[in-house]
């Protein structure tokens, strides 16, 4: 069963950059996509994007700040996400989309991500 | 698409059912809508999908319906894990959306 693990800081200065990485344990990175979402501290759902070897989608109020990759070799995943402000603490979560990049089928325990100085 | 689930919150005692609601702002082509379940302190877990197919290791007391603008969660008897809040999301449309959540509590 495929597991997944975000890891990165949970402090990030208001301005900065976040960034985060997802590693995939239990399974192959392979014909999947693979995303992030996040969770505001009132507990709203906002989706953040996908990518799939070099396709990407993403949520269009975050196009500017946001960047996505993947390093296979290390069934890796990453999030960058710049200018960040206080609007942007979250529990970010990593996910795993069924085939075709529908619905997701599995995700991360998440990590709570504080903008502060 | 907005995503707009009713009720709130919704009180309900072990044994009864629950009937949760989540309506579109548009039409959702396919019937692409998903329902997760999220526990305190957990992720979202993958309960329905395309409105009515429930995922691998759904019990199946939850049932999802609907199509359109109208979709619904249904659980016929609530076990004590079932509280929790549930939350709809829609995936037909590429700027995928969430409902704020129903949260079912013990009454």
């Amino acid at each position: 069963q495929v597991q997944l693990q975000e890891s990165g800081p949970g402090l990030v200065k208001p301005s900065g950059t976040l960034s985060l990485t997802c590693t995939v344990s239990g399974g192959s990175m392979d014909d999947y996509y693979w995303g992030w979402m996040r969770q505001f501290p009132g507990k709203g759902l906002e989706w953040i994007g996908y990518l799939r070897y070099s396709e990407t989608l993403d949520n269009p109020s975050l196009r500017s700040r946001l960047s996505m990759s993947s390093d296979r070799s290390k069934n890796q995943f990453s999030l960058s996400l710049t200018s960040v402000t206080p609007a942007d603490m979250a529990v970010y979560y990593c996910v795993r989309y069924a085939r075709g990049g529908l619905y997701c089928d599995s995700w991360g325990q998440g990590i709570l991500v504080t903008v502060s100085s | 698409i907005v995503l707009t689930q009713s009720p709130g919150t919704l009180s309900l005692s072990p044994g009864e059912g629950a009937t949760l609601s989540c309506r579109a702002s548009e039409t959702v082509n396919n019937n692409f809508l998903a329902w997760y379940q999220q526990k305190p302190g957990q992720a979202p877990r993958l309960l329905i999908y395309g409105a009515s197919t429930r995922a691998t290791d759904t019990p199946d007391r939850f049932s999802g319906t609907g199509s359109g603008t109208d979709f619904t969660l249904t659980i016929s008897r609530l076990e004590p894990e079932d509280y929790a809040v549930y939350y709809c999301q829609q995936y037909i449309d590429s700027l995928r959306t969430f409902g704020q959540g129903t949260k079912v509590e013990v009454k």
